[in-house]
């Protein structure tokens, strides 16, 4: 099956500070979601992409689906950005939703 | 309410327990889903149901139970699990195009979940 993989696993960030989370994903897909999970649980939808570039806010994201991977900018990093980023993607056969292991993120004040 | 629901938001039970969890979409949507996300795990899709008929099942054991009575509910029905079934359970929701080979917008839409532990 589709494998999801997220990169890095783990970040921590001063405040201010700028960053690229990474989503590569091994076969063509249907569309793909950035979700944020907050430290409560919480699943936060950020961005349907299944190609091209969509901004909100500080939080860009560009999925280049030909060469399977899909970036998450974080821009000026606040504390409430803390948590962990999901990449999902939908597999083009059998529209089965796959989910990265996440990249957590935490964002130091 | 707006959005996707949840309840209870914690559960605990025993082995031989039986109980149910809740989910409703106010959205407006015609598919619904279960996910799994264990500790240290990627989220597991469990269930999907598409306009109210499950269209996927992703070899869930069945001590786990789903039960769609319409596009808006969602059950989730637990009997015998296991310790290593306590977990987040999270629901979601999303409008699914009539023609899957035109991709629209999909989004998935989650509720808050519920953290369950299994003793």
């Amino acid at each position: 099956g589709i494998q999801v993989e997220q990169s890095p696993p783990d970040l921590i960030l001063q405040e201010g500070a700028n960053s690229t989370l990474r989503c590569n994903f091994s076969d063509s897909v249907n569309n793909l979601q950035w979700f944020h999970q907050n430290p409560w649980g919480q699943l936060i939808n950020l961005f349907y992409i299944p190609s091209g570039t969509k901004q909100n806010g500080r939080l860009s994201a560009t999925t280049v689906a030909t060469e399977r991977y899909s970036l998450l900018y974080i821009s000026s990093s606040q504390t409430t950005d803390s948590g962990v980023y999901f990449c999902a993607v939908e597999s083009t056969g059998g529209f089965k939703t796959i989910f990265g292991a996440g990249t957590r993120l935490f964002v130091k004040a | 309410e707006t959005g996707v629901t949840q309840t209870p938001r914690h559960l605990v039970m025993g082995m031989t327990n039986k109980k149910s969890l809740k989910c409703e979409q106010h959205l407006g949507h015609n598919a619904m889903y279960w996910y799994k996300q264990s500790a240290k795990k990627p989220l597991e899709l469990m269930f999907v149901y598409n306009f109210k008929e499950q269209t996927e099942n992703n070899s869930v054991p069945s001590r786990f139970s789903p039960e769609c009575p319409n596009s808006s509910h969602l059950f989730l029905h637990l009997h015998t699990l296991q310790p290593e079934d306590s977990a987040l359970y999270l629901c979601a929701s999303s409008q699914v195009g009539v023609s899957r080979t035109l991709p629209e917008q999909e989004t998935q839409y989650f509720g808050p979940g519920t953290r369950l532990l299994v003793l």
